[in-house]
């Protein structure tokens, strides 16, 4: 069975830093692409990263790009996003999601929320 | 502000069938698959369409999908109450290389 787990959320000061996590598990984690999506409270599903399957290639949505690290460890089967310089703006639960062209996000973890406030 | 865009709201009666469009630009939609998703409340989405209108084991012959151009469309037949939920669409889009999604439509039955 297909699981991804996230985890490293919480209450972060502007400006301040935080790691996500997501342990996949139930399929071999190296030979897919991995997104990580987020939902602002109240609102829509916003695609946020993306990573190829060995780590060689990544991308980022505009609104992140500069302040945010998508890194995974095939070793450890687990996916990444270093997110600095943390804004209000960033507050959402992020979802980590197995993705393929195919199959677009076909499994997705049950999120992580973080939110940014002093 | 989505990059593919949907109507916000859409409802039916139990038993009609109902459509939620969206739509996209040339490079997205228009050049790359559709996916659907499904979010029912307070749990993650799940994979309802991939590939324009394939469906994965598992999810119902009532929901299908269609694509024409830089649109695509997704139906829901013999509507029921436990299909009350936010559905979005998503594209890759070529030029983020990445997947952008619609802004969702929530589906009320009435």
């Amino acid at each position: 069975e297909v699981q991804l787990v996230e985890s490293g959320g919480g209450l972060v000061q502007p400006g301040g830093s935080l790691r996500l996590s997501c342990a996949a598990s139930g399929f071999t984690f190296s030979s897919y692409w991995m997104h990580w999506v987020r939902q602002a409270p109240g609102k829509g599903l916003v695609w946020v990263s993306r990573i190829n399957s060995d780590g060689s290639s990544t991308s980022y949505a505009d609104s992140v790009k500069g302040r945010f690290t998508i890194s995974r460890d095939n070793a450890k089967n687990t996916l990444y996003l270093q997110m600095n310089s943390l804004r209000a703006e960033d507050t959402a639960v992020y979802y980590c999601a197995r993705a393929s062209y195919s199959y677009g996000s076909d499994y997705w973890g049950q999120g992580t929320l973080v939110t940014v406030s002093s | 502000q989505s990059v593919l865009t949907q109507p916000p709201s859409a409802s039916g009666t139990p038993g009609q069938r109902v459509t939620i469009s969206c739509s996209g630009s040339s490079s997205n939609i228009g050049s790359n698959y559709v996916y659907w998703y499904q979010q029912l409340p307070g749990t993650a989405p799940k994979l309802l369409i991939y590939r324009n209108n394939q469906r994965p084991s598992g999810v119902p012959d009532r929901f299908s999908g269609s694509k024409s151009g830089t649109s695509a469309s997704l139906a829901i037949s013999g509507l029921r109450s436990e299909d009350e939920a936010d559905y979005y669409c998503a594209a890759w889009d070529d030029s983020l290389s990445g997947e952008v999604f619609g802004g969702g439509t929530k589906l009320t039955v009435l």
